[in-house]
């Protein structure tokens, strides 16, 4: 099957421009995830979806972040305006969202504000 | 109640070592524990998990023994290879939420 896609991999912007990430999930898989990594730290969770529902956004930080998932599939992220703090690396992960289903990583968005 | 602690930050092992993991949580809901292995510029990928009705799991060369009562599990890799050099996660979860240890770094040295 393939994977979680994500796009773009590598995105260098200054600050206090827009930008935008976008990940396709695993076909079937109706949980969708943004995740923050920054750098030699574990993920951290921005935003759950349950098809097309947010069902957790209580860590995004809604005054410069968003984020959609139209018809329960592709998922974008988005930040405005960009702060320098927010280089990192995005993941995007989904699962089946059953009981014990473990999450599935797409390879990230490298952000880099200057 | 959300952490999970991991230990140690990094690992260097002489390659055929067992390098071992170790990790912690507090929140007794948690019935769902993961191991994550990351290569560079790349994303998590799920290496083993346990549930806590079971006190060790083996696939491969990777083992968790878990531990309910003091709320501990761990990773062991037998027979360790420079090809595990990456950084591993673990986790934790109930329901769909996930909570992520903050990661060590391993090097297996030729």
């Amino acid at each position: 099957e393939a994977g979680v896609v994500q796009s773009p991999r590598y995105k260098i912007i200054e600050k206090k421009q827009p930008v935008a990430f976008w990940c396709n999930p695993i076909s079937g898989h109706n949980t969708l995830y943004w995740y923050l990594q920054n750098l030699g730290q574990g993920p951290e969770l921005l935003i759950r979806y349950e098809n097309e529902e947010a069902v957790d956004d209580s860590q995004l930080p809604k005054d410069r972040f968003s984020a959609e998932r139209l018809k329960g599939v592709d998922s974008t992220l988005k930040i405005q305006p960009a702060e320098l703090g927010d280089s990192a690396v995005y993941l995007c992960a989904s699962s089946l969202g059953t009981v014990n289903s473990p999450l599935h990583f797409g390879n990230g968005t490298r952000l880099t504000v200057t | 109640q959300q952490q999970v602690k991991q230990s140690p930050q990094s690992l260097i092992v002489q390659k055929g070592g067992i390098p071992i993991i170790n990790c912690a949580y507090e929140n007794t809901a948690f019935d769902y524990f993961p191991w994550y292995q990351q290569f560079p510029g790349k994303g998590p990928a799920l290496l083993i998990a346990i549930r806590p009705d079971v006190s060790e799991k083996k696939e491969g060369r990777f083992t968790i023994s878990f531990n309910k009562s003091a709320k501990q599990f761990s990773l062991h890799i037998m027979d360790s290879q420079p090809g595990d050099s990456a950084t591993y996660f673990c986790a934790a979860s109930y329901g769909q939420n996930f909570v992520f240890g903050p990661g060590t770094r391993l090097s297996v040295l030729p």
